[in-house]
Order: C-alpha cells, then structure tokens, then sequence
C-alpha cells in the first residue's frame, strides 16, 4: 500500500513565524502535491513537484514555498505565518503517468492554526 | 480553468436508500476522479474515470463525455457511506488543468 506521511496532525504556529509542513511517501512516485482545504472552497492546490528540485505554481501560491531535494520527500514552507494561513494542509503523491491524470495518494493531513 | 460543479451540496438519506451523486465540468478532460472524505481529514481515492462506467462494490461511477457529467452512485447505502464526496477533473496543460469540486457531504441515517 501506498504510505504519505505528513509531520504533524496538528500545529498551533504564531504570526510571522516561519512554518515548515513536511510530506513523505513511499512508493517512489514522481509526482507531489501540497494542498489547502477550506470550508466552502474545497480543496485548492498551492504547488506541484513532478520531480526533484522541480516545482510548478498552483491555483493559490502566494505565501508559500516548497522545497524538494529528495524524491520522496516534499516540504510547505510558510515564510511569515498569517492568520489567514489556518487551514487544513493536506499531502498527495502520483505516479507520472499522462499529466496530472493518475491517481492521487493523500495524507492525513495538517491541521494548522495561525494565532 | 475548467470549473466543476457538484449537486446536491448536502444530502441526507436513510440507510439502504439509493444515492446519486452529480458532478458537471465546463472543459473536456482526460480523466474524472471521484474521491472520499471521512470526517478526520482522510482522502481516498475511489475511481478514475476517462469514459464508460466502473463498479467496486456499492459504488458504480459512470462518465458521459459528450455531455461532461459524471455520476457516482452509492446502492444499499450504510451509514458508514457518510462521507464529503470529492469530483476532480484533469483537462491537461499541467497544474492549471487540475480542478476540484466543492464535495458532496452526505449523511446516511441509520
């Protein structure tokens, strides 16, 4: 069975503090993502990994970074904490496949807290 | 960007009743995936549609094309079914191509 791991379940962070959300998976898969989930919104994707050190832009990245250097593990990074960041940050991983097409394997999720 | 609309946003349901899930995008694709949420954050993938229909179980998903609708269809439903519902849609290009719906929240009544 494909395994992500995310960091923590839980995370209660100050404003400007500089926040890191870390996901691993296991089953050598190319592709890693990092989404936000809100009420009423859905889930919404802030960057997208295809392989190490590569990295492309989602929906909302402002805010944001990542940072890959090995295959299997891909980084959140939250510069300066807002409180607007508190949201449930949730990990997936794929195969390559064609595009974006495959399926996604996700994590448990982070559910972040912004005082 | 394709946009994906999910109905009903919420449903509510008796155990053993037969459940319609309906999702709608705007933009030809190349794959559909219907996803499933339990309460705790856990999301699990439970079809990958690019035409036709697929079965596992209870569930049978099914995709027309032509008229960019999907459907995901829940028979004998049990309260262990209660979930958010999750349809995403892949049309290409990358990230841009990668939408989401809003999600289903159904709860079945035992």
């Amino acid at each position: 069975d494909v395994k992500v791991t995310q960091s923590s379940r839980y995370l209660v962070k100050r404003t400007g503090e500089k926040v890191f959300l870390e996901c691993v998976q296991d089953m050598d898969h190319e592709n890693m993502f990092w989404y936000r989930q809100d009420p009423g919104l859905g889930l919404r994707l802030i960057y997208f990994s295809y392989d190490v050190k590569m990295k492309e832009k989602g929906d909302i990245p402002e805010g944001y970074s990542v940072s890959r250097e090995k295959k299997e593990r891909f980084s959140l990074i939250l510069e300066s904490a807002s409180t607007n960041q508190t949201s449930m940050y949730l990990c997936a991983s794929s195969l390559p496949g064609l595009g974006l097409s495959e399926t996604q394997y996700f994590g448990p999720g982070t559910r972040l807290l912004v005082l | 960007k394709n946009e994906v609309e999910q109905s009903p946003q919420n449903l509510t349901a008796q155990e053993g009743e037969f459940i319609t899930i309906n999702c709608s995008y705007s933009v030809g694709i190349s794959a559909l995936h219907w996803l499933q949420q339990h309460p705790g954050g856990g999301i699990v993938s439970l079809f990958m549609l690019s035409s036709g229909k697929k079965k596992h179980g209870r569930l049978i998903a099914t995709i027309n094309i032509q008229e960019k609708h999907s459907s995901l269809h829940i028979t004998a439903s049990h309260p262990r079914d209660s979930a958010v519902y999750i349809c995403a849609v892949y049309s290409g290009g990358g990230a841009d191509g990668l939408t989401f719906g809003k999600g289903t929240h159904l709860i079945i009544q035992p």
